[in-house]
């Protein structure tokens, strides 16, 4: 249980073009997902957290207008990166918890995305 | 400012060998403390995670050891295996914080040689 999937796995795309990633709660009903970047051999950093029906709350540092949050069902966020530009390159992970169950300290990591901006 | 302070950077062990990776917090708010399993190019996968009100736990090869007062956790991986060479990263979530976030730590590679 407790799976979570993101698409696509691999995107390019080119300079000044917007990408759209998912996130999807497979198994179970995700109130609250967190979309995280990972730069090569560095830690993974939250960018925003957001909860179903509500705005995403922004980490300090992150533009709210380049990077799109919609938690619009307690399965599925997305996340769009608008007008992409190289420094924008990353790795893309997402993650979700449930507030049910014993488990709700829990975050369950996606596979994540490669986003490579030409 | 990282939160949760992680080392070592990386360790080699041999198979078999026991590789330990420490972590030491600051915050005493923090309440859940996991650890993470990561392979190039995958997402984290949650291996093993402890609350407070233990010293220690197992499962499977991997034990979380925990010293409250100091305000250290640590990551065992006995027997180790080839198969175990990853990046591996604890982290804390404060529940005062919104939504559980958690803070991580830097990260240690760990190559296990056969």
């Amino acid at each position: 249980g407790a799976v979570v999937s993101q698409h696509p796995s691999r995107v390019i795309c080119k300079s000044g073009t917007s990408v759209k990633i998912e996130c999807r709660s497979l198994d179970f009903q995700a109130t609250t997902m967190f979309w995280y970047r990972q730069f090569p051999k560095q830690s993974l950093m939250l960018m925003a957290t957001s909860n179903e029906g509500s705005k995403a709350t922004y980490e300090q540092g992150v533009e709210k207008d380049k990077f799109l949050i919609n938690h619009a069902s307690l399965t599925l966020s997305t996340l769009t990166v608008t007008s992409a530009h190289p420094e924008d390159s990353s790795f893309y992970i997402c993650s979700a918890r449930t507030v049910s169950g014993q488990n709700f300290y829990e975050q369950y990591f996606g596979p994540g995305t490669r986003l490579t901006v030409t | 400012q990282q939160q949760v302070k992680q080392s070592p950077q990386s360790l080699i062990v041999q198979k078999g060998g026991i590789p330990i990776i420490n972590c030491a917090y600051e915050n005493t708010a923090f309440d859940y403390f996991p650890w993470y399993q990561q392979f190039p190019g995958k997402g984290p996968a949650l291996l093993i995670a402890i609350r407070p009100d233990v010293s220690e736990k197992k499962e499977g090869r991997f034990t979380i050891s925990f010293n409250k007062s100091a305000k250290q956790f640590s990551l065992h991986i006995m027997d180790s295996q080839p198969g175990d060479s990853a990046t591996y990263f604890c982290a804390a979530s404060n529940p005062l914080s919104n939504d559980y976030k958690l803070s991580f730590g830097a990260g240690t590679t760990v190559t296990v040689r056969a």
